[in-house]
């Protein structure tokens, strides 16, 4: 079984509409992140996890909102999609290991959602 | 602004060539820097470099980070079909992490 695993794999939806996508890990990681990758544009940190009590933005978390529910899920809104939305969505765990002190340190992705908003 | 910058960021070479991918970036409070292998869908984890000078190596994969110049490297030596990919970049700072756009590799048989 994959550790780290991310539902829906595909979806399309409509402008204005409210999205979540789930993301679980079997890896036992403290750490969780919300990606998303546009063509041509490489991956971009939306929010991320330290722990459960800990929720912090990326560099592009307007337009979207988390909920860690658990060490193990780390789920991702859309509260109302608009079509620039529309990406490859990625999340990520890692642990902290012995990097330095609030390291992100090598991370582990799941498969991917595509999402396309029409 | 931070910046992560991949050069070049397309590049055809045949199989048994050697091929050097570069990452230069301008990240305040440097933490580390990350080299990824993205093939279908998931990038998957290659290096992890904190200290210049340093090289870290894996079979024929081999990588060294510059803080002074602000740059590292990746290295395939003896490339083979299965090296074709996306290796992405990515430099971490204090609460941030900045990807680079990625250099797309096609290794030709």
């Amino acid at each position: 079984d994959a550790d780290v695993t991310q539902t829906p794999r595909n979806r399309i939806t409509k402008t204005g509409k409210r999205i979540m996508l789930e993301c679980s890990q079997t890896k036992g990681h403290d750490r969780m992140y919300w990606y998303r990758q546009d063509p041509g544009l490489g991956l971009r940190l939306i929010y991320y996890s330290f722990d459960v009590k800990d929720i912090n933005k990326g560099e592009i978390s307007d337009g979207y909102s988390v909920s860690r529910q658990a060490q193990a899920k780390f789920s991702l809104s859309l509260e109302s999609a608009i079509p620039n939305q529309t990406a490859l969505y990625f999340c990520a765990t890692s642990d902290p290991g012995q990097g330095t002190p609030g390291s992100y340190n090598e991370q582990f992705f799941g498969p991917g959602t595509r999402l396309t908003v029409l | 602004e931070d910046k992560v910058v991949q050069s070049p960021l397309s590049l055809v070479v045949h199989e048994g060539d050697t091929v050097t991918l570069n990452c230069s970036y301008e990240v305040t409070n440097f933490r580390s820097l990350l080299w990824y292998k993205q093939e279908k869908k998931a990038p998957t984890f290659l290096f992890m470099l904190t200290s210049s000078g340093i090289e870290k190596k894996s079979g024929r994969l081999s990588s060294i980070l510059d803080k002074k110049e602000l740059f590292s490297i990746l290295n395939i030596t003896a490339t083979q079909t299965g090296d074709s990919a996306v290796y992405l970049c990515a430099v971490e700072g204090v609460g941030k992490i900045i990807f680079g756009k990625g250099t797309r590799l096609h290794i030709l048989p």
